[in-house]
């Protein structure tokens, strides 16, 4: 089963909208983070926002917010206002704590969003 | 500034030959990783590493080693190249202080195997 899922292959949106980019995920662990990337066309991972399951408060980084609904499993990104230079793929990711192994993340397939003007 | 650095950006070649990919990053961080990412599938872990000259294997293993003779320094090798590990490779590296420690990627290594 996968961990992460990510249900959108591609998004349009018109510039100023707001992206919602949905992420599920799946563990028995207590404890686990989770984060969103950027990868723009030029290959780089960008960290955008990370989510702790122990957090109360959703995550906020300036235009990024991280929906985090626990019972649910459920990690959406949400974009507001969104810009020309958002265009690019979002990954998911977690990190499980108690799972042993790696101390890496679990990434899912991404979604690919394109801004239009 | 903190850097992960990918020894080619670009690389071509035969298949059967045996390919080494560096990374090295400047920050001092304990974990370094490998990750090949191909469309449709996301990122997947090949291989990773706690300390110097430790190694574990990741999610896909199959075809790839790994080395880690210095803490900055891990190489992904391919011991015979075949086209299906024509893929992006990328690097990364975290230190280990907690859940909450991101990943820090290099630029990827697009690698085309013939």
């Amino acid at each position: 089963a996968q961990k992460i899922t990510q249900t959108q292959p591609g998004m349009f949106v018109q510039e100023k909208e707001a992206v919602t980019l949905d992420c599920t995920y799946d563990t028995s662990d207590q404890s686990y983070g989770l984060f969103w990337y950027k990868q723009p066309s030029s290959g780089e991972m960008i960290f955008l926002i990370y989510q702790g399951s122990y957090d109360e408060q959703n995550a906020t980084e300036g235009r990024y917010s991280l929906n985090f609904q626990k019972a649910r499993k459920s990690a959406n990104l949400v974009i507001s206002a969104s810009q020309l230079g958002d265009s690019a793929m979002y990954f998911c990711a977690m990190r499980e704590v108690n799972g042993g192994g790696a101390d890496g993340l679990t990434f899912g397939k991404g979604t690919h969003l394109i801004i239009q003007p | 500034d903190v850097k992960v650095t990918q020894s080619s950006r670009y690389l071509v070649k035969r298949t059967g030959e045996k390919v080494f990919l560096e990374c090295v990053q400047d920050m001092d961080h304990e974990n370094m990783f490998w990750y090949r990412q191909d469309p449709g599938l996301g990122l997947r872990l090949i291989y990773f590493s706690y300390d110097v000259k430790m190694k574990e294997k990741g999610d896909i293993p199959e075809g790839y080693s790994v080395s880690r003779e210095k803490k900055e320094r891990f190489s992904l090798i391919l011991e015979s190249a075949s086209t299906n590990q024509t893929s992006m490779y990328l690097c990364a590296s975290s230190t280990l202080q907690g859940p909450s420690e991101k990943l820090f990627f290099g630029s990827g290594t697009q690698l085309s195997v013939l």
